[in-house]
């Protein structure tokens, strides 16, 4: 069966501190991976999306990137963390083509201060 | 115009009642419709897919109405466990075959014992 792990859970930093989240997913091959930001009482925004390897669309420009350096495995990173960047970001992922939805990892909290 | 809109609630409803949500999308050609299920701080989780005749998974009936745009959830006989945040969600499939699914801020339900 499939699997998605997302880590860390919850993270504290600085402002002006780097970013990394990292998220993998077991069990398919070439799926559609997904970054989204959640802010404390607000909806689920779309930040970047992959198809492939190498492969990534930004959706809102902001001081985040993201990568895809193996088939499963999708990056969220910023150099220079800012306060509004807290929130609970989400990985998710889905079989393309099949029209089922997401699959969304734990996410991870993330409280710049 | 917002892409999803839905009522933001809360909703506070004595167990055993039957209540409704419903959600509007603004892109007519959006191809596939969901409804999300988020407890707080959690993840969201999908609650079911709903179909252009309208489909039922025991105490939960979802309807689509293409011409209006509108999506309803149904819950009837509402248990406590069925408090959370339901989240209407929307998919677009491009040329490409990327989905990319659009989140409504979702409707708080709390259910009273």
């Amino acid at each position: 069966s499939q699997t998605i792990h997302q880590w860390p859970a919850t993270l504290v930093q600085p402002v002006g501190s780097p970013l990394s989240l990292e998220c993998t997913v077991e069990g398919t091959s070439n799926p559609n991976l997904y970054w989204y930001r959640q802010a404390a009482g607000r909806g689920l925004q779309l930040l970047f999306y992959s198809v492939g390897i190498g492969q990534i669309s930004s959706e809102v420009p902001q001081n985040l990137s993201a990568s895809r350096p193996q088939d499963r495995q999708f990056i969220l990173s910023s150099k220079k963390l800012l306060l509004s960047d807290s929130g609970f970001y989400l990985c998710a992922w889905t079989n393309r083509g099949y029209n089922y939805g997401y699959t969304f990892g734990s996410g991870t909290r993330l409280t710049v201060v | 115009r917002k892409e999803v809109e839905q009522d933001p609630g809360p909703f506070n409803v004595p167990e055993g009642a039957t209540v409704a949500f419903n959600c509007t999308y603004s892109n007519s050609a959006s191809q596939s419709f969901f409804w999300y299920r988020q407890d707080c701080r959690k993840e969201p989780k999908l609650l079911m897919s709903v179909y252009s005749s309208g489909n039922e998974d025991g105490r939960f009936t979802a309807q689509l109405n293409r011409a209006s745009q509108y999506i309803s959830l149904l819950i009837r006989d509402s248990k406590l466990s069925d408090s959370a945040t339901y989240l209407c969600v929307v998919n677009l499939i491009s040329n490409f075959g990327n989905e990319k699914l659009t989140f409504g801020t979702g409707t708080r339900l709390t259910i009273i014992p």
